[in-house]
């Protein structure tokens, strides 16, 4: 089944760590997103990539580093420097960035900085 | 900029009740609409959509009409059940542009 996979479901950090969330996609689509999602509100974009090695920041990028080395990949690093890490993420991938097409999204991680 | 504004939840009805969900939005170009819905614990998936005016998107017994002249594309089941419950976005897509942007979503309970 085709599909997008996050991972870890649940992640728990310390103040002051870099975590990493993964994405792996195996839709061969070309364009990727990091949203966030706190509770009561929409999706904040984060990150988007419309092909490897190339991405661009969205509306909320302070605190947070992505790669792209893979079409198939796109992990998200939530550094120490993000004030406000606790939050859900959401990757998603579409098959182009521009056009009318969907998102298609992951089940999400959930963080918790203790 | 381009925005899109959802009615407030929590929407609470009982099982076979007629839903709306409004939905209205602001674009200066001619964006496609969206309607995704979030199940617990879970991350977003494609309900429905409609790329130009007048079009009906429909799936699972939902509908929603794109009105140009109203900015509107409301969601509407005739007859809801226990397993709609779920938050639900409306969401438009300049086909210009890059970026998906979202209402604040509406969680609606359906009761037995």
């Amino acid at each position: 089944d085709g599909g997008i996979t996050q991972s870890p479901k649940y992640l728990f950090r310390k103040e002051g760590q870099n975590v990493t969330l993964s994405c792996e996609q195996n839709l061969n689509h070309d364009a990727m997103y990091w949203y966030r999602q706190d509770p009561g509100q929409g999706l904040r974009l984060i990150y988007y990539s419309q092909i490897v090695n190339d991405f661009q920041k969205g509306d909320i990028a302070e605190g947070y580093s992505v790669s792209r080395e893979k079409k198939e990949s796109f992990p998200l690093t939530v550094t120490s420097a993000q004030k406000n890490p606790t939050a859900f993420y959401l990757c998603a991938s579409s098959i182009m960035l521009a056009g009318s097409g969907e998102l298609f999204f992951g089940e999400g991680s959930r963080l918790t900085v203790l | 900029g381009d925005s899109v504004t959802q009615m407030e939840g929590p929407v609470t009805l009982s099982e076979e009740a007629f839903l709306t969900i409004n939905c209205t939005y602001t674009a200066t170009g001619y964006p496609s609409l969206f309607w995704y819905v979030q199940y617990p614990g879970e991350g977003l998936q494609l309900l429905l959509k409609a790329t130009k005016a007048d079009d009906k998107g429909s799936n699972k017994g939902f509908e929603a009409t794109y009105r140009k002249e109203t900015t509107s594309f409301h969601l509407e089941k005739g007859s809801v059940q226990v397993s709609d419950s779920a938050v639900y976005f409306c969401a438009l897509k300049d086909t210009g542009g890059f970026k998906t942007i979202f209402g604040a979503g509406t969680r609606l309970f359906v009761k037995a």
